[in-house]
C-alpha cells in the first residue's frame, strides 16, 4: 500500500535558522512527488513536483530534493512568513490513477 | 493569475440534509479533483473528472455524488449528511490528466453539520 510519512510533525525555528523537513514514501512506481504549503483554513498551495531520484527544485528560500525513498524540503534562512504546514504527496501506480496520497504534514513555526 | 474558485466558502447544514458544493477550475484546466480534509488531517481523495467523465474514485461515500459539466465546472452533491461529514472540502484542478504540472487547490468549502 502506498504510504507517505512526514517528519517532524512540528518544527519551531528562529528566523534565519535553516533546517530540513523529511518525507519518506513507499510507493510501487513513483509517478511524482509533490510539495505543498498550507496555511490554516486555506487550500494547499502547490510548490514543487519531483519525478526522479537526484532531481532538485528551488523557489526562493525553499529547495526540494528527491532520493529513491525520501524527499527533503530544505528551508534556508526562514522568515516568519514561512510559517505554515508543509504537505508532501505522492502518485504511484497502485493508487487510483491521478489521486495524490498526502502525508500528515509538518507544521513549521518561525519566530523573529 | 486566475485560481480555482469554490462556493460557498462556508456551509452549515443539519443532519440528514443535503448540500451541493461547486468548483470552478482554472481556465483551460480540464481535470478536477475533490478532496476532504477533516480537522488536523491530511486531504483525502474523493473523486476526479477528466473531460467531463469520471476519472478516478477514492474514498467517496455512496451518499455523495459528483459531476463535471460542459463548462468544466464541477459539483459535489452530498445527501443524508452526517456529523462526520463536517470537514473542509477542497477542489483542485490540473491542466493535464497526469497532474504533471501539479494539482492546484481552491480555498475550500468549510461544511459544518449540526
Amino acid at each position: 500500500e502506498d504510504q507517505v510519512t512526514q517528519s517532524p510533525e512540528a518544527l519551531r525555528l528562529q528566523e534565519g535558522e535553516s533546517s530540513s523537513l523529511n518525507c519518506s514514501y513507499t510507493v510501487s512506481g513513483l509517478r511524482g512527488l509533490f510539495w505543498y504549503r498550507q496555511d490554516p483554513g486555506k487550500g494547499p498551495e502547490f510548490l514543487f513536483t519531483l519525478y526522479s531520484a537526484g532531481e532538485e527544485k528551488e523557489k526562493e528560500r525553499l529547495k526540494a530534493t528527491l532520493t529513491k525513498k525520501e524527499s527533503f524540503l530544505h528551508i534556508t534562512a526562514p522568515k516568519p512568513e514561512d510559517s505554515a504546514t508543509y504537505l508532501c504527496a505522492v502518485r504511484g501506480f497502485n493508487q487510483a490513477g491521478t489521486a495524490l496520497i498526502f502525508g500528515k504534514g509538518t507544521t513549521l513555526s518561525v519566530s523573529s | 493569475a486566475a485560481g480555482v474558485i469554490q462556493s460557498p466558502r462556508h456551509l452549515i447544514k443539519e443532519k440528514r440534509e443535503t448540500a451541493t458544493l461547486k468548483c470552478y477550475p482554472i481556465p483551460r484546466h480540464d481535470t478536477v479533483y475533490w478532496y476532504q480534509q477533516g480537522p488536523g488531517q491530511d486531504p483525502q481523495f474523493l473523486i476526479s473528472f477528466y473531460e467531463k467523465m469520471q476519472s478516478d474514485k477514492g474514498s467517496i461515500p455512496d451518499r455523495f455524488s459528483a459531476q463535471q459539466f460542459s463548462d468544466y465546472h464541477s459539483e459535489l452533491n452530498m445527501s443524508s449528511l452526517e456529523l462526520g461529514d463536517s470537514a473542509l472540502y477542497f477542489c483542485a484542478s490540473s491542466p493535464d490528466r497526469e497532474s504533471l504540472s501539479g494539482q492546484y487547490f481552491g480555498p475550500g468549502t468549510r461544511l459544518t453539520v449540526t
